[in-house]
């Protein structure tokens, strides 16, 4: 079975341009969420979509966005880049678990390496 | 509010000791813990959950976790280290209480196993 996908791999954008990441998860699952991961610390909570509505932001600019499509999908957008948005940004899926009442742990993406010049 | 601690950057072990990778908690309630592994330019891979039940739990590649309540920690470890452990650790804790699938980060351990 795919794991999750991300797309692009690697991205170069300037100051003050906008990006666009992409993110299939796992089939069957219908949590996505959006992590960032800077240089030497540990991921940061982004985002989470279930069934196409927002369920959790972390504390992030009104600059970064996000929706899901029908099929699960994902995409995540930032606004008027700074340099301080250069990171590894990883895109998890999961799914509910109705016996649990509990989401299932996070399968992760590879990440796209935005570099910021 | 939710936090994790892991107080070593970096761990070293020869192959074939045990290694131990440590992590305390901080949270409100019933904690929701998990460890992943980092390889260099990849994602996060899944090892094991503590959400309730046995104080031992037993994960991918042969690591297991030892939760503690009394002392808010949650130590990853492996009877016997092998070069291919050699990666980058997390620990975390599911925010929120659960209601989202967000998921709090320690700041990650550098596991490195010498042969």
């Amino acid at each position: 079975d795919a794991g999750v996908t991300q797309s692009p791999t690697h991205l170069i954008k300037t100051r003050g341009q906008h990006v666009t990441l992409r993110c299939s998860p796992i089939s069957g699952h219908k949590s996505v969420s959006w992590y960032q991961q800077v240089l030497g610390q540990g991921p940061q909570f982004i985002f989470q979509y279930y069934e196409k509505e927002e369920r959790g932001r972390g504390n992030f600019p009104d600059r970064f966005s996000a929706r899901q499509f029908p099929n699960y999908s994902s995409e995540l957008n930032v606004n008027a880049l700074l340099l301080g948005d250069s990171a590894l940004y990883l895109c998890a899926s999961s799914w509910f678990s109705l016996r649990d009442r509990a989401y299932q742990p996070q399968h992760f993406g590879d990440g796209t390496r935005l570099s910021i010049l | 509010a939710q936090s994790v601690a892991q107080p070593e950057d970096q761990v070293n072990v020869a192959e074939g000791n045990p290694l131990t990778v440590k992590c305390t908690y901080s949270v409100s309630g019933n904690p929701y813990l998990f460890w992943y592994v980092q390889y260099p330019n990849r994602g996060l891979q899944f090892l094991l959950k503590y959400i309730t039940g046995d104080n031992l739990v037993k994960g991918s590649y042969g690591f297991e976790a030892e939760f503690n309540k009394s002392q808010t920690s949650f130590h990853l470890k492996k009877p016997s280290a092998l070069v291919s452990d050699s990666a980058l650790y997390f620990c975390a804790v599911r925010g929120d209480g659960g209601a989202t699938n967000k998921l709090i980060f320690g700041t990650g351990t550098l596991l490195a196993v010498q042969p």
